[in-house]
């Protein structure tokens, strides 16, 4: 069963750090175009970044040089590195695997149940 | 950026009713949309992708259209499953940006 499991949320004050992070099951996060989606409260879906199985990576404009996305191929384990928290982050974050289908990336269909950032 | 607004943000119906959700895009985005459902306290679902391409595994009551910047998505049938929060979402430019929800009730 393929399967996503997000850690590391948790209550911080403004402008602190965490590191939020994403342990796969049943699919390999080298191999996988993989994203961060975040939720705010009562708030609609925010895409927050991706990473190619290249290595390239991509961020919505108002995060970047604050989020950065990485993995460790050794772990199965995708992570995104959050600094300088501001209030507007609270959200639950949610990894996902962008799946590619006809050569092209078309949809985020497996996602992670999520874990919460308080700031 | 690109602004996706859906339309209606409220929805109620029946179950065995036809409903259609629209989205639109602040500029032509071709087919590269997706939709998605979600329940609260869960991870969206995807049902669509490519606008109009039904996910493995999601039921044929569900089926999108549209193309360029107006994109609809319909449930033929509502089954009382389907109760939901539904989204559409771009992919045809970074950042990727998604509708603010429609929210499908029960009448």
């Amino acid at each position: 069963e393929v399967q996503l499991v997000e850690s590391g949320g948790g209550l911080i004050h403004p402008g602190g750090s965490l590191r939020l992070s994403c342990v796969a099951s049943g699919l390999t996060v080298s191999s996988n175009y993989m994203s961060w989606v975040r939720q705010a409260p009562g708030k609609g879906l925010e895409w927050v970044s991706i990473i190619y199985s290249g290595g390239s990576t991509y961020y919505a404009d108002s995060l970047k040089g604050r989020f950065t996305i990485s993995r460790d191929n050794s772990k199965n384990t995708l992570y995104l590195q959050m600094n300088s928290l501001r209030d507007e982050d609270t959200a639950v974050y949610h990894c996902a695997r962008v799946q590619l289908k006809e050569s092209r990336l078309n949809g985020m269909d497996v996602w992670g149940q999520g874990t919460t950032v308080s700031v | 950026d690109i602004q996706m607004t859906q339309s209606p943000s409220t929805l109620s119906a029946s179950v065995g009713d036809r409903v259609t959700i629209t989205c639109r895009a602040s500029q032509s985005i071709g087919t590269w949309l997706a939709w998605y459902q979600q329940k609260p306290g869960k991870a969206p679902n995807l049902l669509i992708y490519k606008a109009s391409t039904l996910q493995s595994g999601v039921p044929s009551r569900f089926s999108g259209s549209g193309s360029d910047t107006e994109f609809t998505l319909t449930i033929s049938s509502l089954q009382p499953d389907d109760f939901a929060t539904y989204c559409c979402q771009q992919y045809e430019a970074y950042p990727y940006t998604f509708g603010q929800g429609t929210k499908l009730e029960i009448k």
